[in-house]
């Protein structure tokens, strides 16, 4: 089975911008959760989609905003992009919701706020 | 929601030694995972630890759990210069919480 792939891998905007960065799971895996690491904050979750639906959401702002298609393909948007939130972002894959199964992680996009 | 607490937050040891991490935590959970991050790439899935299961192994990594003092240990034996990465406990609370993780590194 192919892995987890994220789109892109690189990118750099500038503040005031918005970004959509785009997940493809695992074949078969309807839950797909988005991750946020920086060296400040560590591991921070996003949120988690499963059959399309927003499962949880973690504490950030209304800027951060995500979706997830029929074919489980999950997108996260940032908009007015601020400095702080360079970082690498990472989504995971996993055949169950919450948590309750391993998640498999894709190689991540690293965003850059100039 | 909660977050592990490894312990030590970095390790440094010789290659062929054996490498010892902890994570603590507060409340229930229903499973604990472990993984493994290269130098700012993305996360490997290493043990997935449930609730009612005490010991786990999967190759030269040892998983334990106790439940009763809310603790998890990961082993790697025989170290070797490729476990040189960072080290994740993630705590299973309706969605995985990651603690800050421990640097391994191993010398030659």
């Amino acid at each position: 089975k192919a892995g987890v792939t994220q789109t892109p891998r690189y990118l750099i905007k500038t503040r005031g911008q918005q970004v959509t960065l785009s997940c493809s799971p695992i074949s078969g895996h309807r839950s797909v959760s988005w991750y946020q690491q920086t060296p400040g904050q560590g591991l921070q979750f996003l949120f988690e989609y499963f059959s399309e639906t927003q499962r949880n959401k973690g504490n950030f702002p209304g800027r951060f905003s995500g979706r997830q298609f029929s074919n489980s393909r999950s997108e996260m948007n940032v908009s007015t992009l601020e400095l702080g939130d360079s970082a690498l972002y990472l989504c995971a894959s996993s055949s169950l919701a919450g948590g309750q199964d391993t998640q498999y992680f894709g190689p991540g996009t690293r965003l850059t706020v100039l | 929601s909660q977050q592990g607490e490894e312990d030590p937050q970095a390790l440094s040891i010789q290659e062929g030694e054996n490498a010892t991490m902890n994570c603590s935590y507060k409340t229930s959970i229903n499973n604990l995972q472990w993984y493994r991050q290269n130098s700012g790439r993305g996360l490997v899935h290493l043990i997935l630890i449930r609730s009612n299961e005490r010991e786990k192994h999967s190759g030269r990594l040892r998983v334990t759990l106790d439940t009763s003092k809310k603790s998890s240990s990961l082993l790697i034996t025989a170290s070797r210069a490729a476990d040189t990465a960072s080290y994740f406990c993630a705590l299973n609370d309706y969605k995985l919480s990651f603690g800050a993780g421990t640097t391994v590194t191993v010398r030659a």
